[in-house]
């Protein structure tokens, strides 16, 4: 049963350029959730996609922008980029709501120069 | 809105040294409790997802307990091991938002 995977590991980009990144769920979720971790903080909450749709959305401006596939894979996409951007990107996926325990994918480094 | 606060900012205890640390989070409209398990270069593991006041959770020797009257939550880790050290993440939900505190780093040493 594999878990939840993203891609790529890593990725250089620079100002003003757009990014897309990746996620599987892990088999038989279909929520997924997007976090932007900054280094020595927390994870936050970008947003969640339940059923193809963007269900909620944490505080980040437009140019942060999601899809989900029908087999429940999700792309992040981030136009416009900033240096502020270079952070680790994680993706979680779980059986839909928060009283659900979430599965973390590694995650993908972002560095804007 | 409040943030999600955790203390200590790191730990460093003896192998076989018990720990617990603190998690602070906004009570009103809260909906869940998560604690992770974060070792480096690997991924967030779940430990813990808790709803109800008065909770209490244990996975070997890690427990937690949540008060979401006085919006806190501890972690407990009895015998801690050298295994053991890694960042400890909470994550609070309320009002349709997931909100993480920056951590508690644990380093135990053998």
């Amino acid at each position: 049963d594999a878990g939840v995977t993203q891609s790529p590991t890593h990725l250089i980009k620079t100002r003003g350029q757009q990014v897309t990144l990746r996620c599987s769920p892990k088999s038989g979720h279909d929520t997924v959730s997007w976090y932007q971790q900054a280094l020595g903080q927390g994870p936050q909450f970008i947003f969640q996609y339940y059923e193809e749709e963007e269900r909620q959305r944490g505080n980040f401006p437009d140019r942060f922008s999601g899809h989900q596939f029908p087999n429940y894979s999700s792309e992040l996409n981030v136009n416009a980029l900033l240096l502020g951007d270079s952070a680790l990107y994680l993706c979680a996926s779980s059986l839909a709501g928060p009283r659900d325990t979430q599965y973390f994918g590694p995650g993908t480094r972002l560095t804007v120069l | 809105i409040l943030n999600v606060e955790q203390s200590p900012q790191s730990l460093h205890v003896q192998e076989g040294d018990s720990t617990n640390f603190t998690c602070s989070f906004p009570s009103s409209n809260f909906y869940a409790l998560h604690w992770y398990r974060w070792e480096t270069a690997k991924s967030p593991e779940a430990l813990f997802v808790m709803t109800l006041n008065g909770d209490e959770k244990k996975k070997g020797r890690i427990s937690a307990t949540l008060n979401t009257k006085e919006g806190y939550s501890y972690l407990y880790i009895k015998g801690s091991q050298p295994e053991d050290s890694a960042t400890y993440l909470c994550a609070s939900y309320n009002n349709n938002d997931m909100r993480f505190g920056a951590g508690t780093r644990l380093t135990v040493k053998p």
